[in-house]
């Protein structure tokens, strides 16, 4: 019973560095997603993608790219880290139908630190 | 855009109050509310959520009300208990596409 997995758990990273955040579901869920986590900012949407093949931006994507790759899984890329990226990453998927979003299963974080 | 946003930043309950968590939503076109709570080091875990057509639905300890009229929502627990203690979301979905969340209210159970 994994639900969504995130790898890594933790990240330093230097200023100007790549990298990925992975995510992968076992779910069989149409929907994905990527928040970032600030504190007193709740959960702000980065990235979504509604069904394989398809990717959006959301409230924050200025800094971020994604791919999904296949239905399983969809990974964040930093392709030049900033400290102000400084935070925890979500990733989450979902049943969403013809009538809207359904309840999101979270992975349990990416937390990660830009010096 | 428009954002869900929470009351109180911070609830101080005794063991055993009931703890009402109240949201308020600025989209009245948003269909869709849950709650999530959140504890520290973990992703948000669902707990309830309640669809526009509906104004109340009960879960084990757990109530949410949606008033749709001043766009209010809120979340009720019964017999707080001291595992209860942790950041509570509540989420609202727009257009379809991907679920807004309000600040968190955080919660906290003293014995």
């Amino acid at each position: 019973n994994a639900g969504v997995t995130q790898t890594p758990k933790f990240q330093v990273l230097k200023t100007g560095q790549s990298m990925t955040l992975q995510c992968a579901q076992d779910m069989n869920h149409n929907s994905m997603y990527w928040y970032r986590q600030d504190p007193g900012m709740g959960l702000r949407l980065i990235y979504y993608s509604a069904s394989e093949g398809t990717t959006d931006k959301g409230e924050v994507p200025n800094g971020y790219n994604v791919s999904r790759l296949n239905k399983r899984e969809f990974s964040l890329r930093l392709e030049s880290a900033a400290p102000s990226q400084t935070s925890v990453y979500f990733c989450a998927s979902s049943e969403a139908g013809q009538t809207g979003v359904y309840g999101y299963t979270f992975g349990s974080g990416t937390r990660l630190t830009v010096v | 855009g428009e954002n869900v946003g929470l009351h109180l930043p911070t609830l101080s309950v005794q063991e055993g109050d009931n703890s009402i968590i109240n949201c308020a939503y600025s989209n009245s076109a948003s269909d869709y509310f849950i709650w999530y709570k959140q504890e520290s080091g973990k992703g948000p875990q669902f707990i309830i959520d309640i669809r526009s057509n509906m104004d109340k639905r009960q879960g084990q300890r757990v109530t949410v009300l949606l008033n749709k009229t001043v766009k209010h929502l809120s979340l009720q627990i019964a017999a707080t208990q001291p595992g209860d203690s942790a950041v509570y979301f509540c989420a609202e979905n727009q257009a379809g596409t991907a679920l807004i969340f309000g600040k968190g209210t955080t919660l906290s159970v003293s014995s």
